[in-house]
């Protein structure tokens, strides 16, 4: 079946620092979008990407596709103890098999 | 705040039983999924779900599992004869149209013993 990488699988990092989670596909996308899941939580959406090299910014969290459509990533700027979570990209394969792909994810730990 | 709810939060099921998960999506939803997540693992798909019937199935999606909509507001996954291996979280989740966010339930945490 299809499968969505997303590198790393796991990050440490100490509160103020940088993220960022990587999401590869080997076919070329429609859209992406990213949700996060809190521990012990359901996914939650974020955002959508549609467009080739697009970018969009929630506060500290930058969103970018990638200019071929086959890889997107998420940053986000001083982390926080709320950033905590896994964070899973989700590719929308939609028409008639309606199918919504997530990623292996990247679970973010943060310390204070 | 429209939301997905997902009934009973927690079941435990002796191997070989059968279990009903039930959802009720967000009303005006129109497509409809099942997932499942072992603990610390990827949220894998099982089916989705439009227009009354099956749209895509996953290969973890077998014979032992179906798919109900049977009063056009509880959506529904019933196991036949649960393994110990279908212990995991079950996501029900609805959107709106393709495309669009998917709106996630709270979960129903199955452990089979």
């Amino acid at each position: 079946g299809q499968q969505v990488m997303q590198i790393p699988q796991y990050q440490h990092v100490q509160e103020g620092e940088d993220f960022t989670t990587y999401c590869n596909s080997s076919t070329t996308l429609s859209n992406i979008q990213w949700y996060k899941q809190r521990p012990g939580g359901h996914p939650v959406f974020l955002i959508q990407l549609v467009k080739s090299g697009e970018v969009k910014k929630q506060k500290r969290l930058t969103f970018q596709f990638g200019e071929a459509k086959k890889n997107s990533s998420l940053h986000i700027t001083a982390t926080q103890t709320t950033d905590v979570g896994t964070y899973f990209c989700a590719v929308d394969y939609g028409g008639a098999t309606n199918k919504l792909i997530f990623g292996t994810g990247t679970l973010l730990a943060v310390q204070p | 705040e429209p939301e997905v709810t997902q009934t009973p939060s927690h079941q435990v099921t002796q191997m070989g039983q059968e279990v009903i998960l039930r959802c009720v999506p967000i009303s005006n939803h129109l497509y409809f999924y099942w997932y499942r997540q072992i603990l610390g693992q990827k949220v894998e798909f099982l089916v989705s779900f439009y227009n009354n019937e099956i749209s895509e199935k996953s290969e973890i999606f077998d014979d032992q599992f179906s798919v109900e909509r049977p009063d056009g507001s509880n959506f529904t996954l019933k196991i036949r004869s649960t393994k110990l291996e279908d212990s995991a979280m079950y996501f029900c989740a609805s959107r709106v149209l393709l495309g669009t966010e998917a709106f996630f339930g709270q979960g129903t945490r199955l452990t089979v013993v």
